[in-house]
């Protein structure tokens, strides 16, 4: 039980497009999703909090007209880097919540040439 | 603020050998406390976590943890290190928002285990 997927699970863009990632939580409803990023050899950074049917919360310093978050149902989260550049590069990790208990995806790899 | 140190950024053990990651933490609360495993280009697995009662818990793939209060400190051990155990390793706690009902996690920086046949 518990399994998180993302989709795409690579994704190689051009400077100034937009892609978009999807967090699924299989086999159980989350209300809320977490997004992460992750640079090489380094921790998860918590980007922002997605909550079902309410607009998504940003940390200190996450731009949310660039990180734009979509939590359209109970199973579904959608993470768009919009007008990507290099400097997005990274890998992005969601996780879907039940209480104090995060699951997480198996994470995407976003390259923006 | 809560925060997570794992001191050691690096650990080679060799196989059969075992092994200690070091976590402290600080928090103001109860912690909850959890240690992950990351393969290389892979999401988080979680291998065992602490909400209360045991202070000794146990988890997949031969994995325990000791919660010590006195010490901040939540320490993951595995008696005999396999090579399949070579990963990245992150402890974290999750902290509770004022005012909210979610649970997020503070996470270490990490400790990188490689292991030598």
């Amino acid at each position: 039980g518990a399994v998180v997927s993302q989709h795409p699970s690579r994704v190689i863009c051009k400077s100034g497009t937009s892609v978009k990632i999807e967090c699924r939580s299989l086999d159980f409803q989350a209300t809320t999703m977490f997004w992460y990023r992750q640079f090489p050899k380094q921790s998860l950074m918590l980007m922002a909090t997605s909550n079902e049917g309410s607009k998504a919360t940003y940390e200190q310093g996450v731009e949310k007209d660039k990180f734009l978050i979509n939590h359209a149902s109970l199973t579904l989260s959608t993470l768009t880097v919009t007008s990507a550049h290099p400097e997005d590069s990274s890998f992005y990790i969601c996780s879907a919540t039940q209480r104090y208990e995060q699951y997480f995806g198996p994470g995407t790899r976003l390259t923006v040439t | 603020a809560q925060s997570v140190t794992q001191p050691d950024i690096h650990i080679t053990v060799s196989e059969g050998a075992s092994l200690e990651l070091r976590c402290n933490y600080s928090y103001g609360a109860t912690p909850y406390l959890f240690w992950y495993v990351q393969s290389p280009g892979q999401g988080l697995q979680l291998l065992l976590k602490y909400f209360s009662g045991d202070t000794l818990v146990q988890g997949i793939k031969g994995f325990e943890a000791e919660f010590k209060r006195s010490q901040s400190s939540f320490n993951l051990r595995k008696p005999s290190v396999h090579w399949s155990d070579a990963a990245e390793y992150f402890c974290a706690v999750a902290r509770r928002e004022s005012g909210g009902s979610n649970y997020k996690l503070t996470f270490g920086k990490g400790t990188l285990l490689t292991v030598n046949p």
